[in-house]
């Protein structure tokens, strides 16, 4: 258990609506990061949000949009939902910043699955 | 653009045997590289870390080689077991605080 917790695991909807994935990350840590993986494709990275700051955009499209609110908790939204759109996301957090007592890594949620008809 | 690669997408290797993964990196300012395993059904874990300043970190059954002038990095596994049968993504990132550029991952197969 990574400790990131993500809701809802799956979820279908058409074409043309719009949803919201949360998640919740680990205990204490800041950064919240939100990956798109589509069939034979990799991770891709939509955006980071630290302590409630955007602080890194990916490759997001602008019908997709992120929050994370004060209690460290994030939103991805997704409207006028596509075909295209049908992916894993999931959802990452992370301690404020890398040193010597951590490699840094990214701990992951079991991620949301999206299937749009 | 593809700034991490990995080639080869799926992988066999028998039980015992050694497990070679391999990663391509084009972007020479990449500090840190990591290895993440996932499992169907589940996230992404953390598997084992580079820093660019290194070129060998092992961990058990686990070593990352990393050679800086060819932007290559690779994951040995030796001795292989069935359990570690999943998908290998390779990923990288630049200093700081920033996020994690993965491959598209490897498909590791260890048969008995």
């Amino acid at each position: 258990d990574s400790g990131v917790t993500q809701t809802p695991k799956h979820l279908i909807t058409a074409t043309g609506q719009r949803v919201t994935l949360r998640c919740s990350p680990r205990s204490g840590d800041l950064s919240v990061y939100w990956y798109q993986q589509s069939l034979d494709q990799g991770l891709q990275f939509l955006i980071q949000y630290y302590n409630g700051e955007e602080r890194a955009k990916g490759n997001i499209l602008e019908r997709f949009s992120a929050q994370q609110f004060p209690d460290l908790h994030s939103e991805l939204n997704l409207s006028s939902l596509e075909l295209g759109d049908s992916a894993l996301y999931f959802c990452a957090s992370s301690v404020a910043t890398r040193s010597a007592k951590n490699t840094g890594e990214l701990f992951f949620g079991e991620g949301s699955r999206l299937t749009v008809l | 653009d593809q700034q991490v690669k990995q080639n080869s997408p799926s992988l066999s290797v028998q039980e015992g045997r050694i497990s070679i993964l391999n990663c391509d990196y084009t972007n020479s300012m990449f500090d840190y590289f990591l290895w993440y395993k996932k499992y169907p059904a589940e996230g992404p874990t953390f598997l084992i870390s580079i820093s660019s300043i290194k070129d060998k970190n092992e961990d058990g059954r686990f070593t990352v080689f990393l050679n800086k002038s060819a932007k290559h990095l690779s994951l040995h596994i030796v001795p292989s077991q069935p359990g570690d049968s999943a998908v290998y993504f390779c990923a990288a990132a630049l200093s700081g605080n920033t996020p994690l550029v993965f491959g598209k991952g490897t498909r590791l197969s260890v048969i008995a």
